[in-house]
């Protein structure tokens, strides 16, 4: 099993140009979720999903949409970069089987706009 | 909303004990994480509690106060490669029922010899 990967792992953007982030898990997973992480302030969620088809809003959407298509798949967008949005952006999954609803992470994306 | 307090830093010795400690105070409360991140890496699952008391999972114990909106994490026999950020993260139950998990910004434990 590969566990939750994400593509790319690095890229550089400048102002104003979008891009998509891919996250593919492979445990059958319900929850997924994107984060960014930066100095200072913990992980936060930007949007998350319940399951294929559907999405919400976390604590930070500004600026980001996501879609579910798949069940294995969670994609997160940017339409036009801004620099606050140089971040590490994690994606995790989590099973509702355990009951536990542990989040497991994939390796990050280090994003920065120029 | 939900609010997570931890320190921002800590330093031990190699051998010793250190507890890491994490108060919280949310609606809905529905258990509490651990999570173990070393620098430029993921964050990994240590440990869950949902009830009150102490989980323990070989050199790593976890303590969950409802009452008290309190847990700590405690880590013995410290080795180095224990340096990392530990991050408490608090999951509540929304009216929708969706399960949310907040993370706190996470303690960075620097063991040294």
């Amino acid at each position: 099993n590969a566990g939750v990967t994400q593509t790319p792992k690095f890229r550089v953007l400048k102002t104003g140009q979008s891009m998509t982030l891919l996250c593919a898990q492979d445990m059958n997973h319900e929850y997924m979720y994107w984060y960014r992480q930066d100095p200072g302030m913990g992980l936060r969620l930007i949007h998350y999903s319940v399951g294929e088809g559907t999405t919400a809003k976390g604590e930070v959407p500004d600026g980001y949409n996501v879609s579910r298509l798949k069940k294995q798949n969670f994609l997160l967008g940017l339409e036009s970069a801004a620099p606050s949005q140089t971040s590490v952006y994690f994606c995790a999954s989590a099973g509702a089987g355990t009951g536990l609803y542990e989040q497991y992470f994939g390796p990050g994306t280090r994003l920065t706009v120029t | 909303g939900q609010n997570i307090d931890q320190p921002t830093e800590m330093t031990a010795t190699e051998g010793a004990i250190v507890q890491i400690n994490c108060t919280y105070q949310t609606s809905g409360f529905n258990g509490l994480f651990w999570y173990q991140q070393h620098a430029g890496e993921a964050p990994t699952f240590l440990s869950y509690n949902v009830l009150d008391g102490l989980e323990e999972k070989g050199r790593f114990s976890s303590f969950l106060s409802r009452s008290k909106g309190y847990s700590y994490l405690l880590l013995k026999e410290l080795q180095m490669k224990d340096s990392a950020s530990y991050l408490c993260a608090v999951r509540a139950e929304n009216s929708g029922g969706y399960q949310k998990v907040t993370f706190g910004t996470g303690t960075k434990l620097q063991v040294i010899p």
